[in-house]
């Protein structure tokens, strides 16, 4: 069965740092991952996504995230953090069937001036 | 394109009652669900759908009924409400095959509370 484990619950970091927020996967098959934002009351936004072509995925807002096998990894980056990507993340990976998306717990993201 | 659309945007209830959250989508999409958020949580799929008169149960589906009989529509009922169901609901939509077919699209979602 497919899970997701994101690290830290609560990131803050300055404007202008970078951004890095962690997730591991487990899957026993190739997995498809993906990376959701969701700003306070709002539905959720797909940021990128994984599908096992590159490994090195860009997204939108310039997020990007590295597929890393070895390290069952999918953590998310961005260079230089702005005041308006404050939100949660969330972390997914989709079940073989394609009939569900399995979440992280979500990672919330503090931008301060 | 309206995308998923999902109403009330708001509701309270009171233990015992019944209400049905409605969800719409206009992008023709085979597969529709629904998820429910709560605090440290993540999100939960409660049901699915592939295609008109074809359901089935996700992680949590105990409390929640769903039928499908447009490809449009996927309402979710809760016959009797409980506590235990206050949690913003959201809906999602996508295409079963193709290049895109693992890409979920979001409602906005439903904010229920059951006192």
């Amino acid at each position: 069965a497919q899970s997701v484990t994101q690290l830290g619950s609560h990131v803050s970091v300055s404007e202008g740092a970078l951004v890095l927020l962690r997730c591991n996967y487990s899957s026993s098959v190739p997995p498809y991952l993906f990376w959701y934002v969701q700003y306070p009351n709002q539905g959720l936004q797909l940021l990128l996504k994984y599908t096992s072509a590159a490994t090195l995925v860009k997204g939108i807002n310039g997020f990007e995230a590295e597929f890393k096998k070895s390290e069952t990894s999918f953590h998310l980056t961005k260079p230089s953090a702005h005041m308006s990507d404050a939100a949660e993340y969330f972390c997914a990976v989709s079940n073989q069937a394609g009939t569900a998306l399995i979440f992280g717990k979500g990672t919330t993201l503090s931008v301060s001036s | 394109n309206a995308g998923v659309t999902q109403t009330p945007k708001f509701q309270v209830l009171k233990t015992g009652q019944s209400m049905t959250l409605q969800c719409a989508q206009d992008m023709n999409h085979e597969y529709m669900s629904w998820y429910r958020q709560d605090p440290g949580m993540g999100l939960r799929l409660i049901h699915y759908s592939v295609g008109a008169g074809i359901t089935d149960q996700g992680e949590v589906p105990n409390g929640y009924n769903v039928s499908r009989s447009t490809t449009e529509d996927f309402p979710l009922r809760l016959l009797s409400a409980a506590p235990s169901q206050t949690s913003v609901y959201f809906c999602a939509s996508k295409i079963v095959a193709g290049d895109r077919s693992y890409e979920q699209y979001f409602g906005p979602g439903t904010r229920l509370t059951v006192t």
